[in-house]
């Protein structure tokens, strides 16, 4: 059975252009995440979606992020415009439906980015 | 202070070596207590899940938690080179999603 599969690996962009990263998570996994993870840190949620419905994104900095999750299977997290600070690796991650802080998560190998 | 600490290390130890990682946590809400591991450049991996409070063993690992101290531990027993990864503690309560630590850097050394 495939993971959850993540594109592009490593994306290198010029600040103030847009980028957008995909995921597709485990089949039957009703619930994504999409966390962020500057170098030497631990991941920091920055949405969570039940099936289509975006149930936390308290965390997202909306002004220049928005994500999308269509027909309750694949998502795009897009950036746009970039800055330096975004620097960092992209991680989605799913989960079966069911308590939240239960859920056991299955991670992709996750987006780095580089903004220069 | 954040909601879960994490000391980052590096720790570096040598093959056959006891290891042990901690965490605290400041929320008495958290129930649900997992260690992930992370290779280089590759995405978390799930070694541990732990409900409540209690200990639990796989093989050569063990984690347990104390929830009256707010305090979490992953022990490796007879440790190998392919231990050598960052750790990382993420806990949650019953509505939320993980939250991790900083993850600490492990090097076992032949």
């Amino acid at each position: 059975e495939a993971g959850v599969v993540q594109s592009p690996r490593y994306k290198i962009i010029e600040k103030k252009q847009p980028v957008a990263f995909w995921c597709n998570p485990i089949s039957g996994h009703n619930t994504l995440y999409w966390y962020r993870q500057n170098l030497g840190q631990g991941p920091e949620l920055l949405i969570r979606y039940e099936n289509e419905e975006a149930v936390d994104d308290s965390q997202l900095p909306k002004d220049r992020f928005s994500a999308e999750r269509l027909k309750g299977v694949d998502s795009t997290l897009k950036i746009q415009p970039a800055e330096l600070g975004d620097s960092a690796v992209y991680l989605c991650a799913s989960s079966l439906e069911g308590t939240a802080g239960a859920n056991v998560l299955t991670f992709g190998a996750g987006s780095r980015l580089t903004v220069l | 202070q954040k909601e879960v600490e994490q000391d980052p290390g590096p720790l570096s130890v040598p093959e056959g070596a006891i290891v042990s990682l901690n965490c605290t946590y400041s929320n008495s809400a958290f129930q649900y207590f997992m260690w992930y591991r992370q290779y280089s450049r590759k995405g978390p991996e799930l070694l541990m899940y732990t409900y409540s409070s209690g200990n639990k063993e796989d093989g050569r690992f063990t984690a347990q938690v104390d929830k009256s101290s707010k305090y979490i531990s992953l022990f490796i027993r007879d440790s190998q080179p392919s231990d050598s990864a960052t750790y990382l503690c993420a806990m949650s309560d019953s509505g939320t999603a993980l939250i991790f630590g900083k993850g600490t850097t492990l090097s076992v050394s032949s």
